[in-house]
């Protein structure tokens, strides 16, 4: 497909787990951004990858979560020892290149629920 | 500090024009962007502008004033289909600040 993938696409856990998300951006797009959408709210940024660039981390909320990027495609987002409050829709986005004009390009998202 | 505010919510009427309001205070500013999130689903590009006025897609339109700090999204002829959350997002130097979205319900 051409569009950004993500899985799984929703994922139940238990509180203390650690999980894994995964953003398959399109082909070519040099960055790729991290985001979570709670329940009726807007989009949080969480990290962002340029390149070969050292990632924007700016975004995570806590040292509890980490992700990274392989051979400037694959991207996996960590959260490790789930809390109940981490249940929320997590979005990848990628996009072509950084410039004054280009727009964000969203995966489906993962679900989250932490029980 | 970050800031972009819309309205929560808005109601309107199919065949109707409605427009909804974004006002933002951001350290940095490289053009601002409308995406339409369907529930459960993934936010898609609208417009985007990065100078002053109005920049005209179809039945959607999308204003800027870089000095009031204000945008509007303007959907005409309103349809059924145009139910869903609209996000205003600015973009500071290489990311996107979003507003937390403004839910539009469209009835017959």
């Amino acid at each position: 497909g051409a569009g950004v993938s993500q899985s799984p696409s929703n994922k139940v856990t238990e509180k203390g787990k650690d999980v894994e998300l995964r953003c398959d951006p399109i082909s070519g797009h040099t960055a790729l951004y991290w985001y979570r959408q709670s329940l009726g709210q807007g989009l949080e940024f969480l990290i962002y990858f340029q390149g070969n660039s050292a990632p924007d981390k700016s975004g995570l909320p806590s040292d509890r979560f980490s992700a990274e990027r392989t051979g400037g495609s694959v991207s996996t987002l960590t959260i490790q020892r789930t809390q109940q409050e981490d249940s929320a829709v997590y979005l990848c986005a990628s996009m072509w290149q950084v410039g004054v004009w280009d727009t964000q390009y969203f995966g489906p998202g993962t679900r989250l629920t932490v029980l | 500090g970050q800031n972009i505010d819309q309205p929560t919510e808005m109601t309107a009427t199919e065949g109707a024009i409605v427009q909804i309001n974004c006002t933002y205070q951001t350290s940095g500013f490289n053009g601002l962007f409308w995406y339409q999130q369907h529930a459960g689903e993934a936010p898609t590009f609208l417009s985007y502008n990065v100078l002053d006025g109005l920049e005209e897609k179809g039945r959607f339109s999308s204003f800027l004033s870089r000095s009031k700090g204000y945008s509007y999204l303007l959907l005409k002829e309103l349809q059924m289909k145009d139910s869903a959350s609209y996000l205003c997002a600015v973009k500071d130097t290489d990311k996107l600040i979003f507003g937390t979205g403004t839910r539009l319900q469209v009835f017959p």
